[in-house]
């Protein structure tokens, strides 16, 4: 069963474009909910993370936009560039401090 | 501060040989993750350690895998007799746990398991 399920799985904005994607989950109990960001051939690494307590995080270009009674949060990426172009994860932590990942969403920006 | 380190970065085995990948979580952490990445798939949890103790292993397979992470040493994940489905990138992920900082989970750079 899929503790978070993230959408779209690939994702091609232009250049300057605004990038979103969006993830669910279902359990209530998660406390934590970063974003991480993939290279090819590279380890993930933390993007931006936000607690549920706040309903937006901006960090530069790239916010959390999220919603507790939906049980929703969303990355946006405003004036994508191409080297932004990498797979992004969400992800939520769990009681017990286990984390849960989306499967993920290969982001391309065009030049 | 040392990241997270992995080794071997790239390892070749044939079917029915031994993995052994090696984890160090970074100074201070004592909260050890282990996940396994396909080509074009997400993270799959594996595996969740503290020292000397496996806190959650229910997304390792029953057989053939193992892990542990000893007082002292690196975090080991073993796969025994390894068939071509093993192939992956096995990622490793520390954290200082709940008692301390965000609780962001370090990565490390992954190995790379090809079985032949």
């Amino acid at each position: 069963q899929q503790q978070v399920k993230q959408s779209p799985q690939s994702l091609i904005v232009q250049k300057g474009g605004i990038s979103i994607i969006n993830c669910a989950y279902e359990n209530t109990a998660f406390d934590y909910f970063p974003w991480y960001q993939q290279f090819p051939g590279k380890g993930p690494a933390l993007l931006i993370a936000i607690r549920p307590d706040v309903s937006e995080k901006k960090e530069g270009r790239f916010t959390i936009s999220f919603n507790k009674s939906a049980k929703q949060f969303s990355l946006h990426i405003m004036d994508s560039q191409p080297g932004d172009s990498a797979t992004y994860f969400c992800a939520a932590r769990g009681t017990g401090n286990q984390f849960y990942f989306g499967t993920g969403t290969s982001l391309t920006v065009i030049p | 501060n040392a990241g997270v380190m992995q080794n071997p970065r790239h390892l070749v085995r044939r079917r029915g040989q031994e993995a052994r990948l090696r984890c160090s979580p970074m100074k201070g952490h004592s909260h050890v993750y282990w996940y396994r990445q396909l080509p074009e798939e997400g993270l799959k949890f594996m595996v969740y350690l503290q020292k000397e103790n496996i806190i959650d292993e229910s997304g390792m397979p029953k057989e053939r895998f193992s892990a542990e992470f000893p007082k002292e040493g690196p975090s080991i994940l073993r796969i025994q007799q390894v068939v071509r489905g093993d192939s992956a990138a096995y990622f490793c992920a520390s954290s200082p746990g709940l008692a301390g900082g965000t609780g962001e989970l370090f990565f490390g750079e992954g190995s790379r398991l090809t079985v032949l």
